[in-house]
Formats: C-alpha cells, sequence, structure tokens
C-alpha cells in the first residue's frame, strides 16, 4: 500500500531535549516536505527536499533541521525544543513537477512543556 | 510566504445541502487542490485541477481552476454526515505549494 508513515504520533517532551520525527514513503518519490498545522493558520512548509542530499528552507524553518540521506526518509529534527514548537507536523511526499499531489503522513502531534 | 485567502472559514449545515467554498490568491498558480483533513489524520487529496478554466468531479464533489489562474472553488452536492471535516485549498506552482487556512463543515443529520 502506497503512504507516508511517520513516528511517533504523539509525543510531550520538555523544552530543550533534542528530538526527531522521522518520515518514510514507499513510492518512490523525490520530493519530500515538512509542514505544522497550527488553529486557523493551516499548513506551513517547514523544510523540503527535492531529492537526496537536497533540502531547502520552507516559510517557518527556524528551530528546525531536516535531513535526506536516502530517497525514502525525511526526518524533521528539533534540536532544542521550545514551547511555541507545539503543534501538528506533517509529512508529504511527491513526484517532482507538474503534476506533484502531495500524499500525506497521518500526523504527529507534538507537545513541548 | 503567500498563503491562499479560503471561505467560509466554516460552515454548519443540514444533511442534504448543497456546500460551496472558494481560495483566493494574488499569485498566479500552475495547479490548484482540494484536500480533506478528517479527525487525526492527515489531508487525503480529493481532486487536483491543471488547467485553468477546468471543472472536474468527483462523486457528489466538483472544483473548479479559475480563468485568472488566481482562484478555485470546491461545492459539495447532497452533503452527507461523512462530509464533515476541514477541506484545504492548496495552490502549487512547481513544486511549491500553498495551503488556504481550511473551511471546517459541519453536517447536522
Amino acid at each position: 500500500e502506497a503512504q507516508v508513515t511517520q513516528n511517533p504520533r504523539y509525543l510531550i517532551t520538555v523544552t530543550g531535549k533534542k528530538l526527531t520525527v522521522t518520515c518514510s514513503q514507499n513510492m518512490n518519490h523525490e520530493y519530500m516536505s515538512w509542514y505544522r498545522q497550527d488553529p486557523g493558520l493551516g499548513l506551513r512548509q517547514i523544510y523540503y527536499s527535492m531529492n537526496v542530499e537536497v533540502t531547502d528552507k520552507g516559510d517557518v524553518p527556524e528551530g528546525y533541521k531536516v535531513s535526506r540521506k536516502e530517497k525514502r526518509n525525511f526526518p524533521l529534527i528539533l534540536e532544542s525544543p521550545s514551547p511555541n514548537q507545539t503543534s501538528l507536523y506533517f509529512c508529504a511526499s511527491s513526484f517532482r513537477g507538474q503534476r506533484a499531489e502531495a500524499f500525506f503522513g497521518q500526523g504527529t502531534r507534538l507537545t513541548v512543556v | 510566504g503567500q498563503q491562499l485567502n479560503q471561505s467560509p472559514q466554516s460552515m454548519f449545515i443540514q444533511e442534504g445541502e448543497d456546500v460551496s467554498m472558494n481560495c483566493t490568491s494574488s499569485s498566479i498558480f500552475n495547479t490548484w487542490l482540494w484536500y480533506k483533513q478528517d479527525p487525526g489524520e492527515g489531508p487525503v487529496l480529493l481532486i487536483a485541477l491543471y488547467k485553468a478554466g477546468e471543472l472536474t468531479s468527483n462523486g457528489r464533489l466538483t472544483a473548479q481552476f479559475g480563468i485568472t489562474r488566481k482562484d478555485s472553488f470546491l461545492n459539495i452536492s447532497a452533503s452527507i454526515p461523512s462530509d464533515v471535516g476541514i477541506y484545504f485549498c492548496a495552490g502549487q506552482v512547481n513544486n511549491d505549494m500553498r495551503f488556504g487556512a481550511g473551511t471546517r463543515l459541519t453536517v447536522k443529520p
């Protein structure tokens, strides 16, 4: 089954404790991205990757890191989480180009206390 | 970055009624997409539109890509309780995708 898998689904952590949210897709998509969803703000892009070893900042990259060592995986790293990073996070993947319909993971609800 | 203006923010309708929502932008997009998000899940693609003026249906859903390439609308006919959720529009240029803030739809049986 074609899917984007995120882990964990829920995470409560404390300020400053490094964490990683994993994302994996099995559709051989070149393009992967991370979004955060906050009430009334829709989905805002954090980082994206056009292909292996190619990453770039989205609209709200501060406080986040990513890596793309393999085509299927695109982890999101919070080196020193803060309470304003409490949010619902989505990973998405798609083929590159015009018909780049994105497939989303189920989301990771992160709470930083 | 440019976000899209999606309206209405929320809708409360009776089962069987038709629904209409739209998205506008000051920027031109090459692709318009409509997603639905159920509680606790990620957005799922409903309809994708690739040409200005294109009108596409998917069951009870119909969406159009505006002629100016700066807007799109989604209609749902004869709503049913499982239509409940948040509907997002998205405009795309190459792989740069922008989302609206969403329309939260509630359907009363």
